[in-house]
């Protein structure tokens, strides 16, 4: 089956800890996303990239960090430097065309 | 820089009533909308996709429409039931830069 995994599911951090949240797919698509949605808010967008070996800042990257390596991968790591980094991470991709964008099941972050 | 924004932030409604929720944003140089739907702790499920060459889009008993001049989309849903009740978010894709932009949400919840 086609589709987006974001794992794990559950992740807790001691403070001061970076942590890596995985997001891979199997869409075979160009451009991926990453958002972070606080209780009864709406998504912010942390980092997205539309091709390989490249990512730009979306509106809150401060304290976190991605790479593309690989077209079906982008992993988020939330940094020491992120502050409030309890929050649900949820991860998106998007193909070319009609530019449907399909999203991961989500992370659930919490500092300890 | 685009804005999206959504009302109302939420809607209680009996069962059986036809109700419409608003989306705007500012920018129009849009590539696409998208509505999608979100149940708590969950990610986030498409709903409709319209271009931005389209007015409207239709599955089942929900219909969007898209005025792109007037930066505004509606989401129709029709006789709603108590499975409808969750959270519905409307994002765009700036054609300039492949941002994916979301509102804040509006929370439904339809009684039975």
């Amino acid at each position: 089956d086609g589709g987006i995994t974001q794992s794990p599911k559950y992740l807790f951090r001691k403070e001061g800890q970076n942590v890596t949240l995985s997001c891979e797919q199997n869409l075979n698509h160009d451009a991926m996303y990453w958002y972070r949605q606080d209780p009864g808010q709406g998504l912010r967008l942390i980092y997205y990239s539309q091709i390989v070996n490249d990512f730009q800042k979306g509106d809150i990257a401060e304290g976190y960090s991605v790479s593309r390596e690989k077209k079906e991968s982008f992993p988020l790591t939330v940094t020491s430097a992120q502050k409030n980094p309890t929050a649900f991470y949820l991860c998106a991709s998007m193909g070319q065309g009609d530019a449907e964008a399909f999203f991961g099941q989500g992370t659930r972050l919490t500092v300890v | 820089k685009q804005e999206v924004t959504q009302i109302p932030a939420a809607l209680s409604v009996p069962e059986g009533e036809n109700l419409v929720l608003n989306c705007s944003f500012t920018d129009s140089a849009i590539y696409n909308l998208q509505w999608f739907r979100q149940d708590p702790g969950k990610g986030l499920t498409s709903l409709l996709l319209i271009q931005s060459s389209q007015r409207e889009q239709t599955s089942g008993r929900l219909n969007a429409s898209l005025d792109k001049s007037s930066g505004r989309s509606t989401l129709y849903i029709a006789a709603s039931q108590p499975g409808d009740s969750a959270t519905y978010l409307c994002a765009v894709c700036s054609g300039n830069t492949g941002k994916l932009i979301f509102g804040q949400g509006t929370t439904l919840q339809v009684k039975p």
